[in-house]
């Protein structure tokens, strides 16, 4: 399943399937994306990021991919499991200063 | 070792109150951040710090004060508290490069009654 993160949207997954969290940013000048994972009761987590320069980063079970063209992030997980039900934000530098702009963030939830 | 730590977790206070809220890192890192998440999740940058200089200051009310004693902390004091400074608040810090993101603290969840 996929799902656009421009309100707080719920992206419900089985476990063990692959998920898509999109992400569409404003700032055509931005360089430097972000994806953060929050879980319930803490602070956002960073998972991959990925410099304007390439259009796909791998991690250990997530791949994020960037369009430039049309503006448009995503981060795939594989196999989702139920450790990975979080809000998941995507984030652009848009400054010079490392002034990062967060997304609205989409909600994850797996299903066991 | 907690990499950066807020102080209190949770406050609840009167409207009118001031408060101050504590961040520490010790990660080394040169820049730190105060970042508003609303009850819809909307995480906003409030300021930020580079060694002990102040580099972000967005629209928000002079009631608003941080202060950097040295660049392993930022905290951040609230005059006169109002119902909608109800919300959690995040401290961050970050390498002083584009190459890194951001390290949060676990937050501190403000309630204005």
């Amino acid at each position: 399943g996929e799902s656009v993160g421009l309100h707080l949207p719920t992206l419900s997954v089985q476990e063990g399937d692959n998920s898509i969290i999109n992400c569409a940013y404003s700032n055509s000048a931005s360089d430097y994306f972000i994806w953060y994972k929050q879980e319930s009761g803490k602070g956002p987590q960073f998972i991959i990021d990925i410099r304007s320069n390439m259009d796909k980063r791998q991690g250990q079970r997530v791949t994020v991919l960037l369009n430039k063209t049309v503006k448009h992030l995503s981060l795939q997980i594989a196999a989702t499991q139920p450790g990975d039900s979080a809000v998941y934000f995507c984030a652009e530098n848009s400054g010079g200063y490392q002034k990062v702009t967060f997304g609205t963030g989409t909600k994850l939830q797996v299903i066991p | 070792d907690t990499a950066v730590s807020q102080t209190p977790k949770y406050l609840v206070t009167q409207m009118g109150n001031d408060k101050s809220i504590k961040c520490e890192q010790n990660l080394g890192h040169d820049t730190m951040y105060w970042y508003k998440q609303d009850s819809k999740k909307f995480l906003k940058i409030m300021f930020s710090y580079n060694n002990k200089e102040l580099i972000i200051n967005e629209t928000v009310p002079n009631r608003f004060s941080p202060k950097s004693p040295d660049k392993a902390h930022l905290n951040l004091h609230i005059n006169s508290l109002e119902l909608g400074d109800s919300a959690v608040y995040f401290c961050a810090s970050s390498q002083d490069s584009p190459n890194y993101g951001y390290t949060f603290g676990s937050g501190t969840r403000l309630t204005v009654v």
